[in-house]
């Protein structure tokens, strides 16, 4: 079994500067790690996967995460965030399998980003 | 093209009442997962479809929750004498194929059960 924690329930960021998502996972097998974005009233969005090779991953909308295996982390980042990344980030990690199917995302609680003018 | 939908968006039902959730995923899609997000929580997983076969069902909380895919496409969530602890946020997602592809979420469904 796996399990995701979100150390920051909300953090505050004025525009335009740097933020750091915090994610940590628990697991006894190998893992894919994902981060995921819901704004308010939509469905989920995928913003960055890592599942093999270069530990730093980009994403879609200026966001980057790197894998740190020896720390079990998957920390989300933006070098300048803006009014419009005010939305819930959610991290998941699947576990890695052999012989097809598909696994269920395990989840985080989420980390309410609220950008400050 | 079309993303996930999932019908209706808003339910609200008396405790016992019996409950069915759609979901519309994405043509061609294989595989569906189902996810309840309580208010203040991330997702959790409920159950996994491969093409109509339900592969996993190990996250539905109780005998009283029930999903299908009769045909490979459509899917339908059932909630059988609906209890407060099942108001939530009902998610559907569907990806291309099995293994790691990505997961596309659909709006969601929300049940207040009062």
């Amino acid at each position: 079994a796996q399990s995701v924690t979100q150390l920051d329930s909300q953090v505050p960021v004025f525009e335009e500067a740097p933020v750091e998502l915090r994610c940590n996972y628990s697991s006894s097998v190998s893992v894919y790690l994902f981060w995921y974005v819901q704004y308010p009233n939509q469905g989920l969005q995928l913003l960055l996967k890592y599942l093999s090779g270069s530990t730093l991953v980009k994403g879609i909308n200026g966001f980057e995460a790197e894998f740190n295996k020896s720390q079990t982390s998957f920390h989300l980042r933006k070098p300048s965030v803006h009014i419009s990344d005010t939305a819930e980030y959610f991290c998941a990690v699947s576990a890695t399998s052999s012989g097809g199917g598909a696994d269920g995302l395990t989840f985080g609680k989420g980390t309410h980003l609220i950008i400050q003018p | 093209g079309a993303g996930v939908s999932q019908s209706p968006r808003y339910k609200v039902a008396k405790r016992g009442q019996d409950v069915a959730l759609r979901c519309d995923p994405i043509s061609g899609h294989v595989s569906l997962f189902w996810y309840q997000q309580a208010l203040g929580q991330g997702p959790e997983f409920l159950t996994y479809f491969q093409n109509e076969a339900q592969l996993d069902k190990s996250g539905l909380p109780s005998d009283r929750f029930f999903a299908e895919r009769p045909e490979g496409s459509v899917s339908t969530l059932k909630i059988q004498r609906t209890q407060q602890e099942d108001s939530a946020v009902y998610l559907c997602a569907s990806s291309l194929g099995t293994g790691i592809y990505e997961q596309y979420f659909g709006p969601g469904t929300r049940l207040t059960v009062t």
